[in-house]
């Protein structure tokens, strides 16, 4: 099971591009790269999934290198609404087995 | 859009009691899972099914905690007798195939007094 590492906290402004990095040295083969976001007292919301190099949605974009030891969630022109804990999640795929961190903290100040 | 339903929102229960949390998840959603969320900490996986069978339930409390899914459909998660340590936000998330994409429901807000 690929353990991942995210910073606890991270602060930004308005109107900023923010990068989430998270760490998994031990991702498998066959494993993804999943980003979730949750508020307060609220269930966790899908952001965005990859395998490799570079996906991008409607609200983010995430890179993955080439040895695929860590992840960069990429948010454009954060708002006071992207306030929210962001959690990086390593699953196999295939297998059912995915397991959350802490995640990360993001304050977005005006 | 299509949502995860849970209930109750919010239950309030003396220690040794019995409670029950209820999730109904998203239709055609074959596997479903039950997290238990401490506050400042991440979901912590309890129970998965694919269908009616428990595919993962290695870090259920399985002293006190039960769940089921007997049609493959809606889903129930029992604590007999509730502990102080088991307020939490209890979560249920559906997805259609693996752990890919999992859609959230609101959450059971429980607090055990």
């Amino acid at each position: 099971l690929a353990k991942t590492t995210q910073p606890i906290s991270m602060d930004s402004y308005e109107g900023q591009e923010v990068n989430i990095t998270c760490s998994h040295n031990n991702i498998a083969t066959n494993d993804y790269i999943t980003w979730y976001q949750q508020f307060p007292s609220q269930g966790p919301r899908f952001i965005i999934q990859g395998y490799k190099t570079k996906v991008t949605n409607e609200v983010a974009s995430l890179f993955i290198p080439a040895d695929r030891k860590s992840s960069t969630l990429s948010l454009p022109r954060v708002s006071l609404s992207d306030t929210a804990v962001y959690y990086c999640l390593v699953a196999k795929g295939g297998n059912n087995d995915m397991r959350f961190g802490a995640g990360t903290r993001l304050t977005v100040k005006p | 859009e299509a949502e995860v339903a849970q209930s109750p929102r919010y239950k309030i229960t003396e220690k040794s009691q019995a409670v029950a949390f209820w999730c109904d998840p998203i239709s055609g959603h074959a596997t479903l899972y039950w997290y238990r969320q401490i506050l400042g900490q991440g979901p912590e996986l309890l129970v998965q099914f694919q269908d009616e069978s428990v595919v993962d339930d290695s870090q259920l409390p399985k002293d006190r905690f039960s769940a089921e899914r007997l049609k493959g459909v809606d889903s129930t998660l029992k604590i007999q007798p509730a502990e102080l340590g088991d307020s939490a936000m209890y979560l249920c998330a559906s997805s259609l195939v693996g752990p890919y994409e999992q859609y959230f429901g609101p959450g059971t807000r429980l607090t055990v007094t």
